[in-house]
């Protein structure tokens, strides 16, 4: 596509409910990135994928939070018995590839409610 | 690690006045990629400007131009002629060129520009 794709845009929950996110990168992206934007806060990594493997999990806050990438395309954030504490803005991203001189494009983010 | 301060939390500027955001970073790496991201109320990071470590040449995009002062580790954004769509968050973020892949970003500066 032409831009980076996530959905929803907005998700509003219950504390304790299962919720999933999904990014579409742009065609070609080999790179994919999620990171967290909690409110009024800069931007927290969370996973990165190159291809369909996930060499850095390191930011993943805890084993609550997986992400799947598959056909080295679209990718999925699930939030296990989601908390309120979870309640940010999930932005995806995505690279022609990883090294540093690769420019990220970002999606529009999808907005995580927890009640 | 990396580490990213933006140590104005909020700015504003009269429309077609020129604005100076500020940022210093901190990094063990010899190579690495600086960027400035903006972020309107659309949610949607989009990137501003980008700078090569080793390239002592200051970055410029139409109005936006860097001043960066590698020893001083200083990475500062100057609008000109600022326009009511420059009103955004504004991010810095760093990238090694090597083998990290995390963009790390600063806490973000508020920019409002006043008509």
């Amino acid at each position: 596509g032409a831009g980076v794709s996530q959905s929803p845009s907005n998700k509003v929950t219950e504390k304790g409910k299962d919720v999933e996110l999904r990014c579409d990168p742009i065609s070609g992206h080999t790179a994919l990135y999620w990171y967290r934007q909690s409110l009024g806060q800069g931007l927290e990594f969370l996973i990165y994928f190159q291809g369909n493997s996930a060499p850095d999990k390191s930011g993943l806050p805890s084993d609550r939070f997986s992400a799947e990438r598959t056909g080295g395309s679209v990718s999925t954030l699930t939030i296990q018995r989601t908390q309120q504490e979870d309640s940010a803005v999930y932005l995806c991203a995505s690279s022609l590839g990883s090294s540093g001189a690769n420019v990220l494009t970002f999606g529009a983010g999808s907005r995580l409610t927890v009640l | 690690a990396q580490t990213v301060t933006q140590s104005q939390p909020e700015m504003s500027v009269q429309e077609a006045e020129t604005v100076t955001l500020s940022c210093t970073y901190d990094t063990s790496e010899s190579n690495y990629y600086l960027f400035w991201y903006k972020q309107p109320p659309s949610r949607q990071m989009i990137l501003v400007i980008r700078q090569e470590a080793y390239k002592q040449q200051n970055a410029t995009e139409n109005r936006f131009s860097v001043n960066f002062q590698k020893a001083a580790k200083s990475f500062s954004l100057k609008i000109s002629d600022s326009q009511l769509g420059d009103t955004a968050m504004y991010f810095c973020a760093i990238i090694s060129s090597g083998s990290a892949r995390q963009l790390t970003f600063g806490s973000g500066t508020q920019l409002t520009v006043l008509p």
